[in-house]
């Protein structure tokens, strides 16, 4: 497997623009996940999915942040408008689901510049 | 949620030397892992273990779930070991991350 897969992995973009971060998961995983890594907060959970369903949005900092997962193979996560304090680098990570113990797996990630 | 904190924040290594770095958390779980956030950024699985111990190559890792911490041994350490080790531990569905371990090994 080719492991999670994010793309793009950096993107530049000017202040009130919608950003697309894209995720494909671990074939056969059924839980992702969407965190963000800032120098003040360091790793930051923002919504897992299971089985394609959002479970806990909690993380999520405001309704300028949406996350979808129309199938189990694909993941968004989208910022509109976006603002200079979304710079950061977001992760994806994909694991088995539910209460089972299994290890989970991060993309290579994708650094947001908000300019 | 869960608090997981590592220890030291910080630690200076000249190669060759040893270390042992510390995660301590708040609350019984059944998912622990450790990663290694290279220079570049990447997340690296190190070990995944919930309880006892592992080894890979230089690395090993033991886990007290009974008494709520983690150990990860870095033995005959290398410039390449340097950056941020993560300890991260699983509630349910969600995984808590600690601060992390900034290594720095000097040749």
């Amino acid at each position: 497997d080719a492991g999670v897969i994010q793309s793009p992995r950096h993107e530049v973009t000017e202040m009130g623009q919608e950003v697309t971060l894209r995720c494909k998961p671990i074939s056969g995983h059924n839980s992702l996940f969407w965190y963000r890594q800032t120098m003040m907060r360091g790793l930051e959970l923002l919504i897992y999915f299971n089985n394609n369903v959002p479970i806990d949005d909690s993380g999520m900092p405001e309704d300028r942040f949406s996350a979808k997962m129309p199938n189990a193979s694909f993941s968004t996560l989208k910022i509109q408008p976006s603002e200079p304090r979304d710079s950061a680098v977001y992760f994806c990570a994909s694991s088995g689901g539910g209460n089972s113990n299994t290890e989970a797996f991060f993309g290579q990630g994708t650094r947001l510049t908000v300019v | 949620g869960i608090q997981v904190e590592q220890s030291p924040p910080d630690l200076i290594l000249q190669e060759g030397a040893n270390s042992t770095l510390r995660c301590n958390f708040s609350d019984s779980v059944n998912n622990l892992q450790w990663f290694h956030q290279n220079p570049w950024g990447q997340l690296i699985n190190l070990f995944y273990i919930p309880s006892g111990t592992k080894q890979n190559g230089r690395l090993s890792a033991t886990t007290v779930a009974t008494e709520r911490y983690s150990l990860l041994y870095i033995s005959s350490s290398q410039t390449t070991d340097s950056g941020v080790y993560f300890c991260a531990v699983k509630d349910f569905n969600k995984f808590y991350f600690g601060s992390g371990t900034k290594l720095n090994v000097k040749p």
